[in-house]
């Protein structure tokens, strides 16, 4: 399988639990993306890299959540003492830059967290 | 207000319909444009590529108009499996990284 691909696909955790979520991009991608999407909504930008590099990080994007992408290829995205109000669909995209202006993102499958 | 705003869903629409979806963006230096289709509990797909000269997919016809900031998905004789989730999806200028903005997504239902 070439494509994004996103580990797991459930999750569900007791609150005040830590989870932990990865992310393989499409190969030769340098960048990576993470969204989150709650119900009813489209999905919201939390962050990028570019190669190891984060780039970018949304003010969603609590001090209780960490990404790292250690090597430049695979990503994982942390939320430390997790709240009910963290239960979304976290989705990972991938892209070569200026590929995404042509072409938009691929993305993974998602993780679907549920904190009960 | 949102930088991505689309018509409130949902539509409910009979086979054969044709349906249009309309979707505002506020940064005027926004560079791409896109519509993405999502299933239920699944994740967004790049529907088409949306430019200012209008481009055609089959059934579905997108067009952008950069001075009023607007973009439009048109979907002529829908089909059952159409429906879904239509996300207008907006790539910022070049100094914000090019990541995707999302609407918040009109939902299509074709009935037969």
């Amino acid at each position: 399988d070439t494509g994004v691909s996103q580990d797991p696909r459930h999750k569900i955790t007791k609150r005040g639990q830590n989870v932990t979520f990865r992310c393989d991009p499409i190969s030769e991608h340098n960048r990576l993306y993470w969204y989150r999407q709650t119900l009813g909504q489209g999905p919201e930008f939390l962050t990028y890299f570019q190669n190891e590099a984060q780039l970018e990080k949304s003010r969603l994007l609590s001090d209780r959540f960490s990404a790292e992408r250690p090597k430049g290829s695979f990503s994982t995205l942390e939320i430390q003492r997790t709240e009910q109000g963290d239960s979304a669909m976290y989705l990972c995209a991938s892209s070569l830059p200026g590929q995404g202006n042509l072409y938009g993102y691929t993305f993974g499958s998602g993780t679907r967290l549920t904190v009960v | 207000r949102k930088e991505v705003e689309q018509d409130p869903g949902p539509f409910n629409v009979p086979e054969g319909a044709t349906v249009a979806f309309n979707c505002t963006y506020s940064n005027s230096a926004s560079q791409s444009f896109f519509w993405y289709r999502q299933d239920c509990r699944k994740e967004p797909k790049l529907l088409m590529s949306v430019y200012s000269s209008g481009n055609e997919d089959g059934r579905f016809t997108a067009q952008l108009n950069r001075a009023s900031q607007y973009i439009s998905l048109l979907i002529r004789d829908s089909k059952l499996s159409d429906s879904a989730t239509y996300l207008c999806v907006v790539i910022g200028p070049y100094n914000q990284g090019g990541k995707l903005i999302f609407g918040q997504g009109t939902e299509l239902s074709v009935k037969p």
